[in-house]
């Protein structure tokens, strides 16, 4: 069966401007969790997103939104770009949750320049 | 926000070597998972460990749950080239967000 898909692959935005990124989960899992990866900081949690309702979220500002659609899908929006938002996105699906582990995508690189 | 003690940072092993690799907590989690990630792509997860003093194995990978719940090691036997990649560890109580260790950077040579 198809893998977690994250798109794009790579982005490089300008400091200010605003992003959304987009994760589809595998087929018959209704939990999606993004998290940020970056050489200091290892990965943190951002928020998951279980059938369409945020279940929970972690410590970021306000300007990390995301959302799930009826299909499982899930995007993550960041506004108001800076400099330290640079960093690798993942997206995680799991059946339920997380009680049987989570299977990552490859992730979105975004470079803020 | 809560971050594992995964130890060692960074190890360089011959080929053929074993591996050994630990998490610690100072809290109890009730699920352990170790991932692997290479570059450029996701983590995959190599083993699963739901219940305390549990020992798995994966081929030449084999992990063990910890008895107070706060720890979890993962041993590589024999290791090979294509070992190499980051190693994470992770924790997670129930529905509840992964926790992660900030990584085991294994290098072979050859």
């Amino acid at each position: 069966k198809a893998g977690v898909t994250q798109t794009p692959r790579y982005l490089i935005k300008t400091r200010g401007q605003q992003v959304t990124l987009s994760c589809s989960p595998i087929s018959g899992h209704r939990s999606v969790s993004w998290y940020q990866q970056t050489p200091g900081q290892g990965l943190q949690f951002l928020f998951e997103y279980f059938s369409e309702t945020q279940r929970n979220k972690g410590n970021f500002p306000g300007r990390f939104s995301g959302r799930q659609f009826s299909n499982s899908r899930s995007e993550m929006n960041v506004s108001t770009l800076e400099l330290g938002d640079s960093a690798l996105y993942l997206c995680a699906s799991s059946l339920d949750g997380g009680n049987y582990g989570y299977t990552f995508g490859s992730g979105t690189r975004l470079t803020v320049v | 926000g809560q971050q594992l003690n995964q130890s060692p940072q960074s190890m360089f092993i011959q080929e053929g070597e074993d591996v050994s690799m630990n998490c610690t907590s100072s809290s109890i989690f009730n699920t352990w998972l170790w991932y692997k990630q290479e570059p450029g792509e996701g983590p995959v997860l190599l083993i699963a460990l739901y219940k305390a003093g549990e020992l798995t194995s994966n081929g030449r990978l084999t992990a063990q749950f910890g008895i107070t719940r706060k720890d979890s090691f993962l041993n590589i036997s024999a290791s090979i080239p294509s070992d190499v990649g980051i190693y994470f560890c992770a924790g997670q109580r129930r529905n509840t967000p992964l926790v992660f260790g900030k990584g085991t950077r294994l290098s072979v040579i050859a």
